[in-house]
């Protein structure tokens, strides 16, 4: 079955600090994939995507992912956090053909990243 | 550009009830998605609407159910409720164009459902 998982659950960092959130995925053909992030209170938002070309894509706000194929991975960056940045992250996963239920997002738990000040 | 809107924001329901959400997609948008999201997990995929047409569903039970509206907008109806239907509903519209590699989906606020 298809799956995503984050790694990490709860991240504390100070700001200033690198990012890396880590996401694997399991689905044998390709794939689209998807990092979204949900402020304390607001809806979730995309961040950036991946569908293809360039496997280092960038996105809003500093961050980027770089899809690694091989590793079946899509983790996200951000070399320095801020404050603002605090918010709970996920990673999401579709299959991209165009069939069915294959157009459903696959989600990761969520990380939940607080940046102290 | 209109985004995605749903109402309403919250919902107190009873077990055994019925309930009806809303969901306006984007403008130009033609598919929506609709998944339920538990607290401290990701959303879970209820089903999908593409041109007025169910395309594909997730593991919910038939008592879940969906209608799209030919201006595009979408309904999400839960019969019988239950206390695990308590969550946060989320509804996504996309543009799904035949030959494109993918959709990016864009969410609205949610409708957060408690069933007492």
């Amino acid at each position: 079955a298809q799956s995503v998982s984050q790694h990490n659950h709860h991240v504390i960092l100070s700001e200033a600090a690198s990012l890396e959130l880590g996401c694997n995925y399991s689905y044998g053909g390709t794939v689209n994939l998807f990092w979204y992030v949900q402020y304390p209170g607001q809806h979730l938002q995309l961040l950036l995507k991946y569908f293809s070309g360039d496997p280092l894509v960038k996105g809003i706000k500093g961050f980027e992912a770089e899809f690694i194929k091989s590793k079946f991975s899509f983790n996200l960056r951000k070399p320095s956090v801020q404050w603002s940045d605090t918010a709970e992250y996920f990673c999401a996963v579709t299959p991209s053909n165009w069939a069915g239920n294959n157009r459903k997002l696959i989600w990761g738990l969520g990380t939940s990243l607080a940046v102290n000040p | 550009e209109t985004g995605v809107t749903q109402s309403p924001t919250h919902l107190i329901k009873t077990r055994g009830q019925q309930v009806t959400l809303r969901c306006s997609s984007q403008s130009g948008h033609n598919t929506v998605s609709w998944y339920q999201q538990a607290l401290g997990q990701g959303p879970q995929f209820i089903f999908q609407y593409y041109r007025e047409e169910e395309n594909g569903r997730g593991n919910f039970p038939p008592r879940f159910s969906g209608l799209q509206f030919p201006n595009y907008s979408s309904e999400l109806n839960v019969n019988a409720l239950e206390l695990d239907d308590s969550a946060l509903y989320l509804c996504a519209s996309s543009l799904i164009l035949a030959g494109d590699l993918g959709d990016t989906q864009y969410f609205g606020p949610g409708t957060r459902l408690t069933v007492l």
